[in-house]
């Protein structure tokens, strides 16, 4: 059972590039999100899914786009990189909302450093 | 948005020591808590959580946390440490019927022989 698999697990890219850092999860999970953690402010929502389908924003979501087209996988876009964009992103997954399902699965994390 | 508090951002321990990571939340809604833990170079792990019930909560490797109510605090410890759990510990929470988890800034505990 792999659960959460983020794709590349650390990337280096020059200001202006754009990339797409991959998330897949086997669990059937309907809610799935991407964070940023930068050090001494925890982890911050960028983005979250509900279902195929649907999509929304979260805490800091500027600079990046997301598609949820399967309940599988939940890529993160970079449309145009900036230094302030450097960061460990990681995905996570939930089997969704309610008392017992609430415990989010997380990926290894994905380094990125804009130069 | 919920807003979360870990009162300590670096806790230095001594192996075989207790240690309590604190943390604050700010909302008195109906909440869920979570403890989670991240090794090095690693992913988070989820440590324990409190969902309704008993508000003292056991996790994996020898770790509880209380839940208080009226201190909106969600308290983790460990009676003993072991260097093994020299980590990163994020307290977490997010609104009953809500998907979106809101973190702490995280505490960094380092076990020293």
């Amino acid at each position: 059972n792999a659960g959460v698999t983020q794709t590349p697990k650390f990337q280096v890219l020059k200001t202006g590039q754009s990339m797409t850092l991959q998330c897949a999860q086997d669990m059937n999970h309907e809610y799935m999100s991407w964070y940023r953690q930068d050090p001494g402010m925890g982890l911050r929502l960028i983005h979250y899914s509900v279902g195929a389908g649907i999509t929304d924003q979260g805490e800091v979501p500027n600079g990046y786009n997301v598609s949820r087209s399967t309940t599988e996988d939940f890529p993160l876009r970079l449309l145009s990189a900036a230094p302030s964009q450097t960061s460990v992103y990681f995905c996570a997954s939930s089997r969704g909302a309610g008392v017992w399902n609430t415990e989010a699965f997380f990926g290894q994390g994905t380094r990125l450093t804009v130069v | 948005a919920q807003s979360v508090t870990q009162l300590d951002s670096q806790v230095p321990v001594f192996e075989e020591a207790p240690v309590e990571l604190r943390c604050n939340y700010s909302s008195s809604v109906s909440v869920y808590l979570f403890w989670y833990v991240q090794y090095p170079n690693q992913g988070l792990q989820l440590l324990l959580k409190y969902l309704s019930g008993s508000t003292l909560v056991k996790g994996i490797n020898g770790f509880e946390a209380e839940f208080n109510k009226s201190q909106t605090s969600f308290h983790l410890r460990k009676p003993s440490v072991h260097i093994s759990d020299t980590a990163e510990y994020f307290c977490a929470v997010s609104d009953q019927g809500d998907y979106k988890l809101s973190f702490g800034a995280g505490t960094t505990v380092t076990v020293r022989a």
